[in-house]
């Protein structure tokens, strides 16, 4: 079955240092991959996708995310955080059912904390 | 445009009632999908509908049922209530592959 994989549940930085937030998949085709992000008590909001092509895509919000197939990740990353940045991301994958129905597989999601 | 409105956001209810929410999609688009978000157990699918058709389904008891009208706006139902049942539930509209989510609604069951 497909899944994804979060190792981090929580993660600290500083404000202004960079960041990385791990996602892995396993899904046996070309994935279509998302970055999520929720602030409390809010909704998800699209951060960037990868469908093809170019593996290195660009989102809203200075985030970035690279697809390796190699090692099935789809790392989110961002050179200079800042403290607004601090939520829940959640990185996820669509999976295929019948004819095209489809449904988002989720991680378990990554808390990122921002300090002064 | 206007995103995707869930109503109503909060909501109270004793075990054994049960509830109906509400999710107007996105103007245009045909697919609406609910999800319930725990502590626990995260982000869960519950269903999608398309056109008015379930197309895709949840591993959820019967108690979680939805539907969806010609207008694409889309009412999920959970009967017999139970306090597991308190949660974030979301509703997703997609044109394509991508999806556009509410705020969602609160329910607490107590």
């Amino acid at each position: 079955a497909q899944s994804v994989t979060q190792p981090d549940i929580h993660i600290t930085v500083s404000e202004g240092a960079s960041l990385e937030l791990r996602c892995n998949y396993s899904y046996g085709a070309t994935p279509y991959l998302f970055w999520y992000v929720q602030s409390p008590g809010q909704g998800l909001q699209l951060l960037l996708k990868y469908f093809s092509g170019d593996t290195l895509v660009q989102g809203i919000k200075g985030f970035e995310a690279e697809f390796k197939r190699s090692q099935s990740s789809f790392n989110l990353r961002k050179p200079s955080v800042h403290w607004s940045d601090a939520a829940e991301y959640f990185c996820a994958v669509v999976t295929r059912g019948t004819g095209t129905a489809s449904k988002l597989t989720f991680g378990t999601g990554t808390r990122l904390q921002v300090t002064l | 445009k206007a995103g995707v409105t869930q109503t109503p956001r909060y909501l109270i209810k004793t075990r054994g009632q049960q509830v109906t929410l509400s999710c107007s999609p996105i103007s245009g688009h045909r697919s609406v999908s609910w999800y319930q978000q725990t502590p626990g157990q995260g982000l869960q699918f519950l269903f999608e509908y398309f056109s008015e058709t379930q197309r895709n389904k949840g591993n959820f008891p019967g108690r979680f049922s939805g539907r969806q009208f010609s207008n694409s706006r889309s009412e999920m139902n959970v009967s017999t209530l139970e306090l597991g049942d308190s949660a974030l539930y979301l509703c997703a509209s997609r044109l394509g592959t991508e999806a556009f989510f509410g705020q969602g609604t609160r329910l607490t069951v107590v």
